[in-house]
């Protein structure tokens, strides 16, 4: 089965760092990717992790560790457009099979 | 400009009326998807096609139909819709020919089902 666990909502302020964690328990997993969504709109594709370890774009970080199950996403710097929800989301079997965990709603405050 | 696009953005409809929405790209990829977002549910796949003639119950399927008689397109059929299905879905399609590629999603379609 697949189970993808991210906290529902979460505060930060304008010009910290926010780290937004995501734990996954999938079977066949390939990578795990995070999107980011802001309000009545369409995902976007953020980052992707296959191998362990930190990956770095920008303002941007994402982290994966495969033995634990477990990913977070850095957003550093941070600024009022950051304020969206943010997706975790697990490929496994082929790459095609793609489950989203249900999101983390970052606020950002002056 | 390389997109997804749905069609309707919005759509009201009453129990039992079968609808259509349309979901087309243009960047030539093989895998097409779709989803239905819910709040405190996230993102659930419906169904998803690997390529022409090939299509799969992702993890919601049940009132819904889809058909991919050509690459470009994947619609979403509803033969009888009931008011559990209003949500908000996408459509999304990938190349997929690697790992790291990621889904590109259309801007949403917006169900109301009375």
């Amino acid at each position: 089965g697949q189970n993808i666990d991210q906290p529902t909502e979460m505060t930060a302020t304008e010009g910290a760092i926010v780290q937004i964690n995501c734990t996954y328990q999938t079977s066949g997993f390939n990578g795990l990717f995070w999107y980011q969504q802001h309000a009545g709109e369409a995902p976007t594709f953020l980052s992707y992790n296959v191998l362990d370890g930190l990956e770095e774009k920008g303002r941007f970080s994402s982290f994966l560790s495969r033995s634990k199950g477990y990913s977070y996403l850095l957003l550093k710097e941070l600024q009022m457009k950051d304020s969206a929800s943010y997706l975790c989301a697990a490929s496994s079997g082929g790459y095609q099979k793609v489950t989203f965990g249900t999101g983390t709603k970052l606020q950002v405050i002056p | 400009e390389a997109q997804v696009t749905q069609n309707p953005r919005y759509l009201i409809t009453v129990t039992g009326k079968k609808l259509t929405v349309t979901c087309s790209q243009n960047m030539n990829h093989e895998y097409m998807s779709w989803y239905r977002q819910d709040p405190g549910l996230g993102l659930r796949q419906i169904y998803y096609s690997m390529n022409v003639e090939v299509t799969d119950k992702g993890d919601v399927p049940e009132g819904y139909k889809v058909s991919r008689k050509e690459k470009r397109n994947f619609p979403l059929i509803l033969e009888s819709p009931s008011p559990n299905q209003t949500s908000l879905y996408f459509c999304a399609s990938s190349p997929f020919d690697r790992g790291d590629s990621p889904l590109h999603f259309g801007n949403g379609t917006r169900l109301t089902v009375t």
